[in-house]
């Protein structure tokens, strides 16, 4: 089946430990990124990344780190957590194939962090 | 850059009533239109997008929309709604270069009363 998994879903720490979500999709997709959604802002763009060694930084990059080895996985590091991280995250994946940006985004189910 | 605005937050309906949930973007350049939604404790799922060809774009689950491009808008329409429906749903636009950005509305949280 086709997806994009992330884990682990649900994570409660402390401010300051640093702490890794993973993101791992299974359709060979170029494209890969990360989302924070906050209520009432919607979702925002943290990285993203266009292939193997090519990653980027979205609208909200501070606090965030990310790296791209393997083209299957994408995972988001919190090298010292604070409070206003506390959010829900959602890696997404597409293919860069066709038309310029015009493919679906794959959304993994989501990791709800909270930092305490 | 391109934003969106969504400007229903919060919508209630009762069931077959219809429903059209309005987006608006900026951006001068050429783009591409999607629609999301948000079951409740689910992933973003892909309802429709828009990228060339027809305007009124048809989705799934009786779901379409219409660009007008004169309007810089991309209204989300139902001609009845089901209690199933009950979600989040997003609009979303990117550019056609430059089109790692995906850029999301707000959300506007439907609630359909059965």
């Amino acid at each position: 089946e086709a997806q994009v998994t992330q884990n682990p879903r649900y994570l409660i720490t402390v401010t300051g430990k640093k702490l890794t979500v993973t993101c791992s999709q299974n359709m060979n997709h170029e494209y890969m990124s990360w989302y924070r959604q906050d209520p009432g802002l919607g979702l925002r763009q943290i990285y993203y990344s266009m292939n193997v060694e090519v990653t980027d930084k979205g609208d909200v990059p501070e606090g965030y780190k990310v790296s791209r080895k393997e083209k299957r996985n994408f995972p988001l590091i919190l090298e010292s957590p604070s409070p206003n991280q506390t959010s829900l995250y959602f890696c997404a994946s597409s293919s860069t194939s066709g038309l310029a940006g015009a493919n679906e985004q794959y959304f993994g189910p989501g990791t709800r962090l909270t930092v305490t | 850059a391109q934003s969106v605005s969504q400007h229903n937050h919060h919508v209630i309906l009762s069931e077959a009533a219809s429903l059209e949930l309005g987006c608006n973007y900026s951006y001068g350049g050429t783009v591409n239109l999607f629609w999301y939604v948000q079951y409740p404790g689910q992933h973003l799922q892909l309802l429709l997008k828009y990228f060339s060809g027809d305007p009124l774009v048809k989705g799934i689950k009786g779901f379409e929309a219409e660009f007008i491009k004169s309007k810089f808008s991309f209204n989300l329409r139902k001609p009845s709604v089901q209690w199933s429906d009950t979600a989040e749903y997003f609009c979303a636009v990117n550019a056609r270069t430059g089109f790692q950005k995906l850029v999301f509305g707000t959300g506007t949280r439907l609630l359909v009363s059965p």
